[in-house]
């Protein structure tokens, strides 16, 4: 079956320390790999996406998070953390023989304190 | 361009009630999808439609239907409401094989 794991339901970091929010994932094949922001009452938005190249990629806000293949993880990451990054965010993953079809992890809840 | 809308916002209807849910993707987009949210259990897939079929299902039981219509707009229906149907359901609309872009979703609640 497939699916995505997120292990921290929450991350805590002080601004200006670089943060981490991991996902993992067992989906067959070479899928493309997500991460989405979810700010308190509204829809998700995209942060970034890799799908084939290098295994950083970068995204919007300063994010940019690291594929491994091996180790199945595509863990989201920032230099330095912003109180207004304190949100939550997803990882999803959609399988290579079905590019419509989204996994989406549970959620990791951001908390960045000034 | 505009973004995916969802119509209404917010609902509260009582068990054993229906409800139709509302989504009309980016223009140009033709895949739209739908998921719930809920604290406990995350964002789950419910179904996707693509030119007016429903071309991925999630698991969800039969009272959860959609339809798409040929302007690529969709609906979701919930029939004979339960108390843990109370969620945000969020629609997406992509180009196809790509990212998806979502709307603010719509929060229902059941009494």
């Amino acid at each position: 079956a497939q699916s995505v794991a997120q292990p921290e339901d929450q991350v805590n970091v002080a601004e200006g320390n670089p943060l981490t929010v991991k996902c993992t994932y067992s989906v067959s094949g070479n899928p493309y790999l997500f991460w989405y922001v979810q700010y308190p009452n509204r829809g998700l938005q995209f942060l970034l996406k890799y799908i084939t190249g290098d295994n950083l990629v970068k995204g919007s806000y300063g994010f940019e998070a690291e594929f491994n293949k091996s180790q199945t993880s595509f863990h989201l990451k920032k230099p330095s953390a912003l109180v207004s990054d304190s949100a939550l965010y997803f990882c999803a993953v959609s399988p290579e023989y079905n590019f419509n079809k989204f996994y989406f992890g549970s959620g990791t809840k951001l908390n960045v304190k000034p | 361009k505009a973004g995916v809308t969802q119509t209404p916002r917010y609902l509260i209807k009582t068990r054993g009630q229906q409800v139709t849910l509302s989504c009309s993707p980016i223009s140009g987009h033709r895949s739209v999808s739908w998921y719930q949210q809920t604290p406990g259990q995350g964002l789950q897939f419910l179904f996707e439609y693509f030119s007016e079929t429903q071309r991925n299902k999630g698991n969800f039981p039969g009272r959860f239907s959609g339809r798409q219509f040929s302007n690529s707009r969709s609906e979701m229906n919930v029939s004979t409401l339960e108390l843990g149907d109370s969620a945000l359901y969020l629609c997406a609309s992509s180009f196809g094989g790509d990212e998806q872009f979502f709307g603010p979703g719509t929060r229902l609640t059941v009494l």
